[in-house]
C-alpha cells in the first residue's frame, strides 16, 4: 500500500508531556501538509513542508508546536508541553506538487488525547 | 478571505433516497473544488474534484458540478446506501496555493 502513513493512530499524553506525530508521504510525493481537526470541526491547515524546508507555517500556533521533514525519514509534528486544548485529530497529507493547487492525499490521522 | 460553507448536519435519510449536500464558496480567484469523505474513525478520502467552471466530478454514484455563477459545488447522489454514512467535507484550494480550505463537514446518516 503506497498511501500516506501516519503513526501512532492514537496517542494519549498527560498535560505537560511531549507528543510526536509521524507522517510518511505517498511514494513519489515530496510535499507534506499537516492539518488539525478539532471535535465537530473541519480541518485547519497548520504547516506545509518539503524535504528539509518549511514552506508555509502560517497555521501553526506560535508556541509549543514545531514540524520538520528531514532528508531521510518521516515528517514529524512535535507538540511540547501539551495542554487539553491540543486534543484533536492531526492529519497529514502529501502531494507531488509541481505548481501548486494539486490534490492532496490524506493519511488516517493521529488522534491525540491529552488527559 | 477564501472560505467554504456547507449545510449543517446531521442529515438523516432512508436507504435509496436522493441526497443533496449544499456547498458554496467564496474565493478571490478560480479555485479547484473537492469533496472529501471521512468514514468513522478513519482519515479523509478524496471523493471527487473539479478544477474549472462547469466541470462535473463524479465517483461511486456521487456527482458535483462546479458552478461559477452561483459559486456552488453541491454534492448529489441518486440513491444512497447505508454504507454512505459518513462525514462529507467540501473544500477548495487556490491555484498555486498550498493549503486546502475546508467546510465544517456534514454528517450523513442513512437508515436501512
Amino acid at each position: 500500500n503506497a498511501g500516506v502513513m501516519q503513526n501512532p493512530r492514537h496517542l494519549v499524553r498527560r498535560r505537560g508531556q511531549e507528543a510526536r506525530l509521524r507522517c510518511s508521504p505517498m511514494k513519489g510525493h515530496s510535499h507534506v501538509y499537516w492539518y488539525r481537526q478539532l471535535p465537530e470541526e473541519g480541518l485547519k491547515f497548520m504547516v506545509y513542508l518539503q524535504k528539509e524546508n518549511i514552506i508555509d507555517e502560517s497555521g501553526m500556533p506560535k508556541e509549543r508546536f514545531s514540524a520538520e521533514f528531514p532528508k531521510e525519514g518521516p515528517s514529524i509534528l512535535r507538540i511540547q508541553q501539551v495542554v487539553r486544548g491540543d486534543s484533536a485529530a492531526y492529519f497529514c497529507a502529501s502531494s507531488p506538487r509541481t505548481r501548486g493547487g494539486e490534490t492532496q492525499y490524506f493519511g488516517p490521522g493521529t488522534r491525540l488525547l491529552v488527559l | 478571505g477564501n472560505s467554504v460553507t456547507q449545510m449543517e448536519g446531521p442529515v438523516t435519510l432512508s436507504e435509496e433516497a436522493f441526497l443533496t449536500i449544499n456547498c458554496t464558496y467564496t474565493a478571490t480567484g478560480y479555485p479547484s473544488l473537492f469533496w472529501y469523505v471521512q468514514y468513522p474513525g478513519e482519515g479523509l478520502q478524496l471523493l471527487l474534484k473539479a478544477t474549472k467552471a462547469d466541470d462535473k466530478g463524479s465517483n461511486k454514484g456521487f456527482e458535483a458540478t462546479y458552478r461559477k455563477e452561483t459559486t456552488s459545488f453541491h454534492l448529489e447522489k441518486g440513491s444512497v446506501q447505508v454504507s454512505d454514512s459518513a462525514v462529507y467535507f467540501c473544500a477548495l484550494i487556490m491555484n498555486r496555493d498550498d493549503k486546502i480550505i475546508f467546510g465544517k463537514g456534514t454528517r450523513l446518516h442513512i437508515l436501512p
